[in-house]
C-alpha cells in the first residue's frame, strides 16, 4: 500500500521560514508533489520533485531524498496569506496520474 | 493550465436521495478524477473517470454508490446515490495537466450536506 506522514499543525510568525516534512511509503515511486489549500478553496499545485534535490519556485522550495523516502516543503519570508493547509502527495501505483495525499499540515502564520 | 467548474457549488439534501455533480473543463483532457474531502480531512480518490468506458474505482468505493459518467473529454458527472449523513463532504473533480503527469488542477468543489 501507500502512505504518507506529515505533521498535523505548524505555527510560525510572519517573515520566518518554516519547513513541512513528509515521509512516504509507496510501492513504486513516481514523484512527490505539494499542494496548498486555503480554507474553503480548492487545492492548488505548488511543486513536484521526481529526482533528488531542491526545486525552488519563488518563496517556496521543495526537497526530495528518494533513498530516505522523505521530502519537505520550505516556505520562506512567510506572509499571513500563507496560512493554509499543505498536502504532500505521491502518484498512485502504476504511474496512472492519480494522487495519494497525506493528511495535510495546517500552517498558521502569526503577526 | 485548466479551468474547471463544478455544479452545484453546494447543496443540502435529504437522506435517501441522490445528487449528481457536474464537472466541466475548458479544454480536452485525458485523465479526470473525482476526490472526496471530508471536513477537516485530506483528499481521498473515489475514481478515475475514463472517457468511453467505465470508471475505475478505488478500494472502498463502488459504482452503485458513486456512478460516474464521462461522455467526452471535457465533461464528467459524479452521482452520490442513496445518500446518508456520512456522505456529507466536499467532492472535487480534477484533471491532469496536458504536458505531463506532474500537475493536477482541481475544481472549486461541491459542498454536500446530507440531513
Amino acid at each position: 500500500g501507500q502512505s504518507l506522514e506529515q505533521p498535523s499543525e505548524v505555527t510560525a510568525v510572519e517573515g520566518a521560514i518554516v519547513q513541512i516534512n513528509c515521509t512516504y511509503q509507496t510501492s513504486g515511486f513516481y514523484g512527490l508533489s505539494w499542494y496548498q489549500q486555503h480554507d474553503g478553496g480548492a487545492p492548488t499545485f505548488l511543486s513536484y520533485n521526481a529526482l533528488d534535490g531542491l526545486e525552488e519556485t519563488g518563496r517556496f522550495s521543495s526537497f526530495l531524498s528518494r533513498s530516505d523516502s522523505y521530502g519537505y516543503l520550505l516556505l520562506q519570508e512567510l506572509q499571513m496569506k500563507d496560512s493554509a493547509s499543505y498536502f504532500c502527495a505521491v502518484k498512485g501505483s502504476g504511474n496512472t496520474g492519480k494522487l495519494i495525499f497525506g493528511q495535510g499540515t495546517t500552517l498558521q502564520v502569526k503577526p | 493550465s485548466a479551468v474547471i467548474s463544478q455544479k452545484p457549488s453546494r447543496d443540502i439534501c435529504q437522506r435517501g436521495t441522490s445528487l449528481t455533480i457536474q464537472c466541466q473543463v475548458d479544454s480536452q483532457v485525458t485523465m479526470m478524477f473525482w476526490y472526496r474531502q471530508q471536513p477537516g480531512q485530506s483528499l481521498t480518490l473515489i475514481a478515475t473517470a475514463n472517457q468511453g468506458s467505465e470508471a475505475t474505482y478505488e478500494s472502498g468505493f463502488v459504482i452503485d454508490k458513486f456512478p460516474i459518467s464521462r461522455p467526452n473529454l471535457t465533461f464528467s458527472t459524479l452521482t452520490v446515490s442513496n445518500m446518508s449523513p456520512e456522505d456529507s463532504s466536499i467532492y472535487l473533480c480534477s484533471v491532469l495537466s496536458a504536458g505531463g503527469m506532474e500537475t493536477q488542477y482541481f475544481g472549486p468543489g461541491t459542498r454536500l450536506l446530507v440531513l
